[in-house]
């Protein structure tokens, strides 16, 4: 099992539609969980970060975590085209021999049609 | 405030030369990572370092190597390139714990023919 895995894409919502983005990971000293948006030829920044069980909301964004099932999400509510973008899961672990390492998925692209 | 710098932003290599991605941080982090991003793919981390002297494999570090003798640099060295490490190179970096986002450079463009 690869260590951060998300749902496979593409995923297409219209626009005002909630927007759905899952992530599993697979090492349980992982401590710190993020969402980074990538727009195409650009770097990742920072939506959402998450450290505790239960929900995180920002805005239009909710973060998810459930470490009992080693899973993590993002809702984006009200989606907009500007949305569109590829959304990566990163896991960092806190602990063990591999302290400080962040490890990316595979990325979600999501595209919000007008 | 420059953040993460990285240099050159765009590189031909021909196969079997060696260079240099440099990457430098400015906000005092100890943390550092370069990744490389194929086409249409996620971020694979290549080699990690929490702090000076300190190094680590990460996913994919075949090809590669890394040093940090100082807080402020993590270069990246590829050795005989092949065109399999054609890809984005991102330079990230973030501060000491678990609870600290990374920080992006704007990525270098590598092409080896």
């Amino acid at each position: 099992q690869k260590e951060v895995e998300q749902n496979s894409g593409p995923l297409s919502v219209p626009e005002g539609a909630i927007a759905s983005l899952n992530c599993t990971y697979s090492d349980r000293v992982s401590q710190s969980f993020f969402w980074y948006r990538q727009y195409s030829g650009k770097s990742p920044e920072l939506i959402m970060s998450i450290y505790s069980n239960g929900d995180k909301e920002d805005g239009r964004f909710t973060a998810q975590l459930n470490k009992a099932s080693q899973y993590v999400s993002l809702l984006i509510r009200d989606s907009q085209p500007s949305d569109s973008a590829t959304y990566l899961c990163a896991v960092k672990d806190a602990g063990g021999t591999s302290y400080g390492k962040l490890t990316f998925g595979q990325g979600t692209i999501l595209t919000v049609h007008p | 405030n420059a953040g993460v710098t990285q240099t050159p932003k765009f590189r031909i290599l021909k196969i079997g030369q060696s260079m240099t991605l440099q990457c430098a941080q400015d906000m005092n982090h100890n943390y550092m990572y370069w990744y490389r991003q194929d086409p249409g793919m996620g971020l694979k981390l290549i080699y990690y370092s929490v702090g000076a002297g300190i190094t680590d494999k990460g996913e994919v570090p075949n090809g590669y190597n890394v040093s940090r003798s100082t807080t402020e640099d993590f270069p990246l060295r590829l050795e005989l390139a092949a065109p399999s490490q054609t890809s984005v190179y991102f330079c990230a970096s973030s501060y000491y714990g678990g609870n600290t986002e990374a920080f992006f450079g704007q990525g270098t463009r590598l092409t080896v023919v």
